[in-house]
């Protein structure tokens, strides 16, 4: 039981390079989440699902896409990579009956 | 939109010195939670308080919801350096909160010997 893992954990883009961020969860849950983490600011939301084959916009979802085609993965999408999100992106899952939310090991991601 | 504010955004102490964090949001919650991020690490949910006026206990931790459902907060009874790390608070909106945690700016903890 491998909870939630994220690949890659460190990636290094050249602004305008595209590329996508791979979450996995083997606890059969409903919910999925994508937040970035920047100093000083938490952690915000981009895009969640609430189910195989939807998504839903979070408070910063501006330059993100996201999928949801199997209900075990979800996948964060950048189709042209800006120095303004050089973050740590975190996924995180929970169950349709809490709202406690297990999140992966991050994805450190640079745009220079 | 909802925002969650957490002060101090960081707290230096001394092992042994007991430590608070205090979270405050602009709207009613229906429920807060609140989760430890080491180092390095990913955030570990550590509680969630429902009712208003709930407080409850984990060891040297005590977690608190106000009675308006709008503030939280966390002490740590004599610290220690494994409590080092940034603690968040994250609340869902009473009112159209969906399916969606608001997540606090967090307090990093440090622990000096």
């Amino acid at each position: 039981n491998a909870g939630v893992t994220q690949t890659p954990k460190f990636r290094v883009l050249k602004t305008g390079q595209s590329m996508t961020l791979l979450c996995a969860q083997d606890m059969n849950h409903e919910y999925m989440y994508w937040y970035r983490q920047d100093p000083g600011m938490g952690l915000r939301l981009i895009h969640y699902s609430v189910g195989e084959g939807t998504t839903a916009k979070g408070e910063v979802p501006d330059g993100y896409n996201v999928s949801r085609l199997k209900k075990q993965n979800f996948l964060l999408g950048l189709e042209s990579a800006a120095p303004s999100q050089t973050s740590v992106y975190f996924c995180a899952s929970r169950s349709m009956w809490t709202d406690t939310q297990y999140f992966g090991p991050g994805t450190r991601l640079t745009v220079l | 939109g909802q925002q969650v504010m957490q002060i101090p955004q960081y707290q230096h102490v001394q092992e042994g010195e007991d430590f608070t964090t205090y979270c405050n949001s602009s709207t009613t919650l229906s429920n807060i939670q609140w989760y430890k991020q080491r180092p390095g690490g990913h955030p570990v949910f550590l509680i969630q308080l429902v009712k208003s006026g709930e407080v409850k206990k984990q060891k040297r931790l005590t977690f608190q919801f106000g009675e308006a459902k709008k503030n939280s907060s966390l002490h740590i009874t004599a610290t220690q350096t494994t409590d080092v790390g940034t603690y968040f608070c994250a609340g869902r909106k009473l009112t159209g909160g969906g399916n969606k945690l608001t997540f606090g700016t967090g307090t990093q903890l440090k622990v000096e010997l």
